[in-house]
């Protein structure tokens, strides 16, 4: 069965700096990967997915995230954070056989100014 | 083109009160998921559909839910005499397609469901 870890719960980062939240995932084939964000009362936009080919995977709002198979990884990036960044990052594992995602208990980023 | 709408936005219901849920997935998807996030926790999925059929209902309790996908209209996620433990953020995704490249899921804005 799949199953997502993100082993931060909470993380704290002053304004442009950078940025890693991490994922770790269990699947016995190729994983469908993808990065969610979610802002207060809102619903789920995705910043990036990873299907195949080049392991490191560009995103919107200058995020990547960077997949490695010998380590079940799937850590996001983002070199320079802004405020507007503030919100849960969900990570999320799908099967190609088109069922559920699984997803992460996510992680909550806060920015200082 | 439009998102994925969920109405209503909000629902308050009273203990043992139905609860329905809507969801108008994107133009031309025809794969539609329920997924139930608690305060302070991801999300857990419940339901997979297609038109007129349940693919995947394992993450849905056995009692006093259910789901529909029918041929017109929007997918109904149903709960029947509601209890405070189903206070949550109910969101539905849709996909176009499954197992290709192109496969993924994009969410609603969620029905956030308060039971009293």
């Amino acid at each position: 069965a799949q199953s997502v870890t993100q082993p931060d719960i909470h993380i704290t980062v002053s304004e442009g700096a950078s940025l890693e939240l991490r994922c770790n995932y269990s699947y016995g084939a190729t994983p469908y990967l993808f990065w969610y964000v979610q802002s207060p009362g809102q619903g789920l936009q995705l910043l990036l997915k990873y299907f195949s080919g080049d392991t490191l995977v560009q995103g919107i709002k200058g995020f990547e995230a960077e997949f490695k198979r010998s380590q079940s990884s799937f850590n996001l990036r983002k070199p320079s954070v802004h405020w507007s960044d503030a919100a849960e990052y969900f990570c999320a594992v799908g099967s190609n056989y088109g069922q559920n995602f699984v997803f992460g208990p996510g992680t909550r980023l806060s920015v200082l100014p | 083109n439009a998102g994925v709408m969920q109405n209503p936005r909000h629902l308050v219901r009273r203990r043992g009160q139905e609860a329905r849920l809507r969801c108008s997935p994107m133009k031309g998807h025809s794969h539609v998921y329920w997924y139930r996030q608690l305060p302070e926790e991801g999300l857990k999925f419940m339901v997979y559909l297609q038109k007129e059929n349940i693919i995947d209902e394992s993450g849905m309790p056995k009692e006093r839910f259910s789901a529909e996908f029918p041929k017109e209209g929007p997918s109904i996620l149903r709960i029947q005499q509601v209890v405070r433990g189903d206070s949550a953020a109910y969101f539905c995704a849709s996909s176009l397609t499954t197992g290709t490249d192109s496969y993924e899921q994009y969410f609603g804005p969620g029905t956030r469901l308060t039971v009293t």
